[in-house]
């Protein structure tokens, strides 16, 4: 079964501190990819990073960085020095040998300024 | 700017009257998608064209319908809106089908309201 865990509904942080949101999958699949997805109030999903099952480097991208451990089928998402911008919920996905894209719940996140 | 767009950004409808929703996208992509979303739930995904090929989801109502003239527009029918359709209406498209790997790229979706 496919499956992605996000365990935190909600955070609030402080701006400029740093916050981790958790992703945990369960998949069969040996070939498998896991984004990342921001949501505004706005609506629109915004895709942040995409990540294949073969590729275990961690990711920078300015204050964002992404920690992929299969080791704990985990593939949690660091923001450092949070801003305002950053609020939303933020969505954790996998694809693998189907043809569906598996959400996580989602992680509201808001920064207070 | 390469993107998916969706029309109208919102919809109010009444009880019953049907209603179309529309998306298209300039990343000639072969594969698009339409997601409800209610509120604080992930989007869920109804049905997906892959080219002219339609797939439903098992657990999709009748009451919802999709067309796709030709690759770069799709519309999502819902014949007669119950008060439980009230959601965000989210289209997304990808080059290839989701066990590709591909990354979705969605439209900024349609809030519908059900009067």
């Amino acid at each position: 079964a496919q499956k992605v865990t996000q365990a935190q509904t909600e955070i609030s942080v402080v701006e400029k501190e740093d916050v981790t949101l958790d992703c945990v999958y369960e998949t069969r699949d040996t070939t498998y990819y896991l984004f990342w997805y921001k949501q505004p109030p706005s609506g629109e999903l915004v895709f942040l990073i995409r990540r294949n099952s073969f590729d275990e480097q961690n990711e920078i991208s300015g204050r964002y960085s992404w920690n992929f451990q299969k080791s704990t089928s985990s593939f949690n998402f660091t923001i450092t020095a949070s801003q305002v911008v950053d609020s939303a919920v933020y969505f954790c996905a996998l694809s693998g040998g189907g043809n569906q894209f598996y959400f996580g719940t989602g992680t509201s996140l808001t920064v207070i300024p | 700017d390469a993107m998916v767009i969706q029309n109208p950004r919102y919809q109010v409808t009444q009880f019953g009257k049907p209603v179309t929703l529309s998306c298209s996208q300039t990343l000639n992509h072969n594969v698009m998608y339409w997601y409800q979303q209610k509120s604080s739930q992930a989007p869920k995904l109804l049905f997906h064209y892959y080219d002219k090929d339609f797939n439903n989801e098992a657990d999709t109502p009748d009451n919802f319908q999709s067309r796709r003239p030709n690759t770069s527009f799709c519309f999502l029918d819902i014949r007669s809106p119950g008060l439980g359709d009230a959601a965000m209406y989210l289209c997304a498209t990808s080059r290839r089908l989701a066990g590709g790997g591909d990354t979705q790229y969605f439209g900024p979706g349609t809030r519908l309201t059900v009067l």
